[in-house]
């Protein structure tokens, strides 16, 4: 069974702290995606990767960063935690044989206070 | 600029019924359309793909056609049940990323 993990569900941090988040998954995907979703506006790219040690912004990369050291492994970084980056972070990886399906992660809830 | 827009964000029916979810996009030439499923607290669930020389797909009790001319999905869940309450995402592939819309939320009575 293919999986996408997260490395936590819910993470309470403070205003100017630096927040990583690590997605992991098992499929040896090449491309990997991180989303932040907010009611009403849906899922919105922050970054994607389409191999190890590349990054491309998406639509909302400011106060974020990426890092892909390893092809299973997708970090994001909050360098600088804010209050308007509460939400909800999903991690996904790309199935390009399967035309562009997507796998995702459960999904971690920040709160940043 | 670039939209996608899912058609409402609720819809209630009966149990039995059929329900119908549109997507429309502006701006796009998407390779081909995506629906996903997603529950509360937890990642988007894939369920049909559409390519844009297709016209219809179905998969089970779903059926998604594709309108490459109106710009415009459908999404259509026959004889529901309370099971399918969920938000269903459409999505756009295009230069190896998805573009999602915001989501309509079904629910469905018994």
């Amino acid at each position: 069974d293919v999986k996408v993990t997260q490395s936590s569900r819910y993470l309470v941090k403070r205003t100017g702290e630096k927040v990583f988040l690590e997605c992991v998954q098992d499929m040896d995907h090449e491309n990997m995606f991180w989303y932040r979703q907010d009611p009403g506006l849906g899922l919105r790219l922050i970054y994607f990767s389409y191999d190890v040690k590349m990054k491309e912004k998406g639509d909302i990369p400011e106060g974020y960063s990426v890092s892909r050291e390893k092809k299973e492994r997708f970090s994001l970084i909050l360098e600088s935690a804010s209050t308007n980056q509460t939400s909800m972070y999903l991690c996904a990886s790309l199935n390009l044989e399967m035309r562009g399906e997507q796998f995702f992660g459960p999904g971690t809830r920040l709160t940043v206070l | 600029s670039q939209k996608i827009e899912q058609n409402s964000e609720a819809l209630n029916i009966q149990e039995g019924k059929t329900a119908t979810l549109t997507c429309n996009y502006t701006n796009y030439s998407p390779a081909y359309l995506q629906w996903y499923r997603q529950d509360p607290g937890r990642g988007p669930v894939f369920l049909l793909l559409i390519r844009e020389n297709e016209k219809e797909k179905r998969k089970e009790r779903l059926k998604v056609t594709f309108d490459t001319t109106l710009k415009q999905s459908l999404f259509h869940i026959t004889a529901s049940q309370p099971a399918d309450s969920a938000t269903y995402l459409c999505a756009l592939y295009n230069d190896y990323k998805l573009s999602f819309g915001a989501g309509t939320t079904v629910t469905v009575r018994a």
